[in-house]
C-alpha cells in the first residue's frame, strides 16, 4: 500500500462526457502528479501540483484540467471526452519541497477510465 | 520525442539466471535515475535508484548500472525469481534547486520470469 488513494477506481463513459478523478496523496506529500498511460504506452506526465499551486505541466490536453485543494488532494477533470481518452490515469506524490529526498514517486492504484 | 526508451517490450529468462533490462536516454539533463515495477492492476513501485555522480547502485538482487557517457542505463537481477514478472520502467529526472522534479517514464518492459 503506497498510502495513495485514487478513486473511482473503474470508470465507464460515454463520448463527450464528462468525468473527474480524485487522488488524496500520501500524508504529509506536498505534490501531486498526474500521469496518463494509453494501452501499450508508457506513463505519460500531465501535471504537477505542488502544495496547491501548478509546478509543471506537460502533454495535457485543453479539455484537461486539475487542481490541488488546501487539504492537498488533487482532482483532474477531463471535458468533451473522445474515445481515445481511454486509459489508466495514475496519481503519484512526493515529498517536494526543499529535502527533495530520494526523487521517488509513490504511485496510486491507478483509476480505468472507459469511453464508449 | 521519446526522451527515455527501452527498446525491448519484453524479456523472458529462466528462474535462477541473471535478467539484464535495459534503458537509454536522451536529455543530457536528467541527472537522476529510477527503476519502477508494475504489476497487473497496482500503480507502479519504485525499486531502485542511481545518481549521475554514481556509475553502480545495489540493493540486494538489483544493481543498477549507469554509463553517462553512452546516455545508458540498466537494470540486473540476479537470480531472477518468478515473482519478479512483471513490468518494469525507467524513469529519468532534472535537478531542480528546492523542488521535487517530475519523472519521464520509458514504456516498459515486460519481464517473464520461467520456471
Amino acid at each position: 500500500d503506497s498510502g495513495v488513494t485514487q478513486t473511482p477506481k473503474h470508470l465507464i463513459t460515454a463520448t463527450g462526457q464528462r468525468v473527474t478523478l480524485r487522488c488524496s496523496p500520501r500524508s504529509g506529500d506536498l505534490s501531486v502528479y498526474w500521469y496518463q498511460q494509453s494501452l501499450d504506452q508508457g506513463l505519460q506526465f500531465l501535471i504537477q501540483y505542488y502544495n496547491g499551486e501548478e509546478r509543471a505541466k506537460g502533454n495535457i490536453l485543453e479539455r484537461f484540467s486539475a487542481q490541488q485543494f488546501p487539504d492537498l488532494h488533487s482532482e483532474l477533470n477531463l471535458s468533451s471526452l473522445e474515445l481515445g481518452d481511454s486509459a489508466l490515469y495514475f496519481c503519484a506524490s512526493s515529498v517536494g519541497g526543499r529535502a527533495r529526498g530520494t526523487g521517488e514517486l509513490f504511485f496510486g492504484e491507478g483509476s480505468r477510465l472507459t469511453v464508449l | 520525442d521519446q526522451q527515455v526508451k527501452q527498446n525491448s517490450p519484453s524479456l523472458s529468462v529462466q528462474e535462477g539466471r541473471i535478467s539484464i533490462l535495459n534503458c537509454d536516454y536522451t536529455n543530457s539533463m536528467f541527472d537522476y535515475f529510477l527503476w519502477y515495477k508494475k504489476y497487473p492492476a497496482e500503480g507502479p513501485t519504485f525499486l531502485i535508484s542511481i545518481s549521475s555522480i554514481k556509475d553502480k547502485n545495489e540493493d540486494g538482487r538489483f544493481t543498477v548500472f549507469l554509463n553517462k557517457s553512452a546516455k545508458h542505463l540498466s537494470l540486473h537481477i540476479v537470480p531472477s525469481q518468478p515473482g519478479d514478472s512483471a513490468v518494469y520502467f525507467c524513469a529519468a529526472s532534472e535537478s531542480a534547486a528546492g523542488t521535487a522534479s517530475k519523472l519521464t517514464f520509458g514504456t516498459g518492459t515486460r519481464l517473464q520470469v520461467t520456471l
